[in-house]
């Protein structure tokens, strides 16, 4: 059974601070990674995706990926109290030519004005 | 370019009783899973079809089923409902499903309480 782990939160941070999200997982041979945002009541939508070890930035978002250490943490810069949301993170691996993902539980963020 | 559909949007049954849900994919994508969110659980995943076959399943009870149709909608059945199968029933399709990296594009999910 392949694992991932978040804290659920809930994670105050104050507005204008970085919030840093993180996420492991444990299997070494999962091959892409996303970051899903969920307002209470609606659905996940996608919010970055991370194929290579390192950092990938869009806009206040950066997704960072050590697959070493089996870890993805998203930074978000500058928080705003429209970021409170819970935040899925997502790990895909290939199984005989499709994908199969899993989930975490979610971090739940909420930014404090 | 629409986004992916469910209906209906809640649904309240009682126990015993079966319910159908039904998910229209983002045009031009082939792979529909569908998922239960509940608080405590968080998104378990169902079962994923890619051009009407079943390619793969959640450790959830044959009492829940789906299919896929030529079109690519999917439907999901629960039969004899129990208390318990109250939560969010999310659909999402990826456009081919079969790469890894395809992500996710999930319906505003369908309500369902049991009573």
């Amino acid at each position: 059974q392949k694992e991932v782990e978040q804290n659920s939160g809930p994670l105050s941070v104050p507005e204008g601070a970085i919030a840093s999200l993180n996420c492991t997982y444990s299997d070494r041979v999962s091959q892409s990674f996303f970051w899903y945002r969920q307002y209470s009541g609606k659905s996940p939508e996608l919010i970055m995706s991370i194929y290579s070890n390192g950092d990938k930035e869009d806009g206040r978002f950066t997704a960072q990926l050590n697959k070493a250490s089996q870890y993805v943490s998203l930074l978000i810069r500058d928080s705003q109290p429209s970021d409170s949301a819970t935040y899925l993170c997502a790990v895909n691996w290939d199984s005989g030519g499709y994908q199969k993902v899993t989930f975490g539980i979610g971090t739940k963020l909420q930014v404090i004005p | 370019k629409a986004g992916v559909t469910q209906t209906p949007r809640y649904l309240i049954k009682t126990r015993g009783q079966q319910v159908t849900l039904s998910c229209s994919p983002i045009s031009g994508h082939r792979s529909v899973s569908w998922y239960q969110q509940t608080p405590g659980q968080g998104l378990q995943f169902l079962f994923e079809y890619f051009s009407e076959t079943q390619r793969n399943k959640g450790n959830f009870p044959g009492r829940f089923s789906g299919r896929q149709f030529s079109n690519s909608r999917s439907e999901m059945n629960v039969s004899t409902l129990e208390l318990g199968d109250s939560a969010l029933y999310l659909c999402a399709s990826s456009l081919k499903g079969n790469e890894v990296g395809s992500p996710l594009h999930f319906g505003n999910g369908t309500r369902l309480t049991v009573t």
